[in-house]
């Protein structure tokens, strides 16, 4: 069956280090999303692709990254990680204009 | 720009209870609506759907009837299971242009005690 895969779920990293989450999906969608989730919030867009080579900057892009290499996989990158991007990291997937989205499981990122 | 707002939580039911969680939205054009469930620890699942006015999206006993006159999209289930326990997030996806992304609501907790 096709899915989408995040990880590590759980991460811990320290101030100033430089932190990568994966982001894998089997839909073959050209759409893929980057989220956190805090709590008062809701989710929040950091990043977004519609296709291979192809990145946009979402609400909350400050101090993150992503690239598109290929059709299944958008890695997101914390530069310089601070403390206030401790948070719950969701990717997301779509087929087109329209369609829902699919939701990886998450990954719990704290920075000390 | 598009925005979407939902009833504040938490939302606290005894189990059988009818459930009612507000949302209404803000968008040009006539976008597509969702409602996706959170079960604790997990990511967002779809819950039900609707692509054009009047429809009605229904799934798990869940249903939701996309009025544009109101600009709403209000989820209700008649009788509510322990097991239906979860955050519940409204959200729109534009139908026109190249706009791909979803706009959520800042997400409703729902608590159903036996």
């Amino acid at each position: 069956d096709a899915e989408i895969t995040q990880s590590p779920r759980h991460k811990i990293t320290e101030t100033g280090r430089q932190v990568t989450l994966a982001c894998h999906q089997t839909w073959n969608h050209n759409n893929m999303f980057w989220y956190r989730q805090d709590l008062g919030h809701g989710l929040r867009l950091i990043h977004y692709s519609y296709g291979v080579q192809d990145t946009n900057k979402g609400e909350v892009s400050d101090g993150y990254s992503v690239s598109r290499s290929n059709t299944e996989d958008l890695p997101l990158t914390l530069e310089s990680a601070a403390s206030s991007q401790t948070s719950v990291y969701f990717c997301a997937s779509s087929r087109g204009r329209g369609y829902e989205q699919y939701f990886g499981p998450g990954t719990r990122l704290t920075v000390t | 720009g598009d925005s979407v707002t939902q009833m504040e939580g938490p939302v606290t039911l005894s189990e059988e209870a009818f459930l009612t969680i507000n949302c209404t939205y803000t968008a040009t054009g006539y976008p597509s609506l969702f409602w996706y469930v959170q079960y604790p620890g997990e990511g967002l699942q779809l819950l039900l759907k609707a692509t054009k006015a009047d429809d009605k999206g229904s799934n798990k006993g869940f249903e939701a009837t996309y009025r544009k006159e109101t600009t709403s999209f209000h989820l209700e289930k008649g009788s509510v299971q322990v097991s239906d326990s979860a955050v519940y997030f409204c959200a729109l996806s534009k139908s026109g242009g190249s706009n791909y992304k979803l706009t959520f609501g800042k997400g409703t907790l729902l608590t159903v005690n036996p």
